[in-house]
């Protein structure tokens, strides 16, 4: 089954801001990165977090809480580009990536 | 500067033939991983290469799949004798070092479809 946890689907209005949450298992964990994937596309690079806290770039920010094995990806000032999917991955030793199922988001005129 | 270059983008193979899909890292980038990806679902790892040496393969199939990143051009992974159920997207990502603060850049891609 898979290590970590997303909604599958986020819906918001263009303007808005938008959390899309991440649960993970703690096993040999060794950071939480963020990608997003437009249909038929690459996925991006977007943020990583090794430590708690809060990592803040540009629209969209990132937070991780390893006591609580959480994170969060922030998107603001949502805009109609950002409709994509979402991939929480976490670091499963110093060089291989785990995904999550991956957050559909939808943004609305 | 150029990004990871994939090729074929799309391919199309028949029940028992042979894939191979090829990826060219990112300039300076020694790091080659190579991922799959069934439709709504996210990547899953197969098999971590540095240069003339696989470091991790514990993602791919024993059977039918080989993967290797010679000294001299790019990445392929190979696929023999190819069944229905191969058909997904296969990314190759590349980085310049190993650590997990290293992002991992991604090719966009080969769609294989199993006939």
């Amino acid at each position: 089954g898979q290590s970590l946890e997303q909604p599958s689907e986020v819906t918001a209005v263009e303007g808005a801001i938008v959390q899309i949450n991440c649960t993970y298992q703690t096993s040999g964990f060794y950071g939480l990165s963020w990608y997003q994937q437009h249909d038929g596309g690459a996925p991006t690079f977007l943020s990583y977090n090794a430590l708690d806290g809060l990592e803040e770039t540009g629209r969209f920010s990132s937070f991780l809480s390893r006591s609580d094995s959480y994170g969060y990806l922030l998107l603001q000032e949502l805009q109609m580009k950002d409709s994509a999917s979402y991939f929480c991955a976490r670091g499963d030793s110093s060089y291989k990536l785990i995904f999550g199922s991956g957050t559909r988001l939808l943004v609305r005129p | 500067n150029a990004g990871v270059m994939q090729n074929p983008r799309h391919l199309v193979r028949r029940r028992g033939q042979e894939a191979r899909l090829r990826c060219s890292p990112m300039k300076g980038h020694s790091h080659v991983y190579w991922y799959r990806q069934l439709p709504e679902e996210g990547l899953k790892f197969m098999v971590y290469l540095q240069k003339e040496n696989i470091i991790d393969e514990s993602g791919m199939p024993k059977e039918r799949f080989s993967a290797e990143f010679p000294k001299e051009g790019p990445s392929i992974l190979r696929i023999q004798q190819v069944v229905r159920g191969d058909s997904a997207a296969y990314f190759c990502a590349s980085s310049q070092g190993s650590g997990s603060n290293q992002p991992q850049h991604f090719g966009d891609g080969t769609r294989l479809s199993i006939l």
